[in-house]
């Protein structure tokens, strides 16, 4: 099993919509939680941190579940740029500060 | 401010030929890391160095892959002898060793390497 899973997609959003993801990870001891963006032949780049209590930037809402070991990701009100691949991302604590990225979830936004 | 610099941004090169990827983080980032992507296996860690020591280079898929870090500015991935799986795009991503930013990777441009 990955340490990291989340369902590759695509999902097709239309313009506006809201549309949600998740990722669940399998280690117990993961302390930190991230949401990294990668548009298509581009490199990745953080989109946001996920906190325990769920925390929004903007149209961008993410949630924490220990207790089922998943995280989440909403973009309401989707735009043509959201268009792009979300990589879900985990640290443990024992593993310093490395990161294990997942595959990713690929979101297409269409007119 | 310079992001993390990669060079060559793309790479082709025949079996058997040694490839050397370059980096450059970003000034005063004590951490590096060098990725390969692939379809197959995504995102995966190869090495990561702080204050220019390995530190885990447990991701490294065999021998015929080594990485330095000369200097706080400038660190190689080799590939010798080069072989088609090898081929991936590699990233080279920086962050600092401490602080409420430890955790986040900036990452360059990569390197889009095809070994045919």
């Amino acid at each position: 099993r990955k340490e990291v899973e989340q369902d590759p997609g695509p999902f097709n959003v239309p313009e506006g919509a809201t549309v949600a993801f998740n990722c669940t990870y399998s280690n117990s001891a993961s302390q930190s939680f991230f949401w990294y963006r990668q548009d298509c032949r581009k490199e990745p780049k953080l989109l946001m941190s996920v906190y325990s209590s769920g925390n929004e930037d903007g149209r961008f809402t993410a949630q924490l579940n220990r207790a089922s070991q998943y995280i989440s990701l909403l973009i309401r009100d989707s735009k043509l740029s959201d268009s792009a691949t979300y990589l879900c991302v985990v640290n443990k604590k024992a593993a310093g500060n490395k990161l294990t990225f997942g595959g990713g979830t690929r979101v297409l936004v269409k007119p | 401010d310079a992001g993390v610099i990669q060079s060559p941004r793309h790479e082709v090169t025949e079996m058997g030929q040694e490839v050397t990827l370059r980096c450059k983080p970003i000034s005063g980032h004590n951490s590096l890391f060098w990725y390969r992507q692939t379809m197959m296996r995504g995102l995966e860690l190869l090495i990561y160095f702080n204050n220019n020591v390995p530190i885990d280079d447990s991701g490294m898929p065999e021998d015929r892959f080594s990485a330095k870090m000369p200097n706080a500015s400038f660190s190689t991935l080799k590939i010798q002898p080069s072989e088609p799986r090898d081929s991936a795009v590699y990233f080279c991503a920086s962050s600092p060793a401490a602080g409420d930013r430890v955790f986040q990777r900036f990452f360059g441009q990569g390197t889009r390497l095809t070994v045919v």
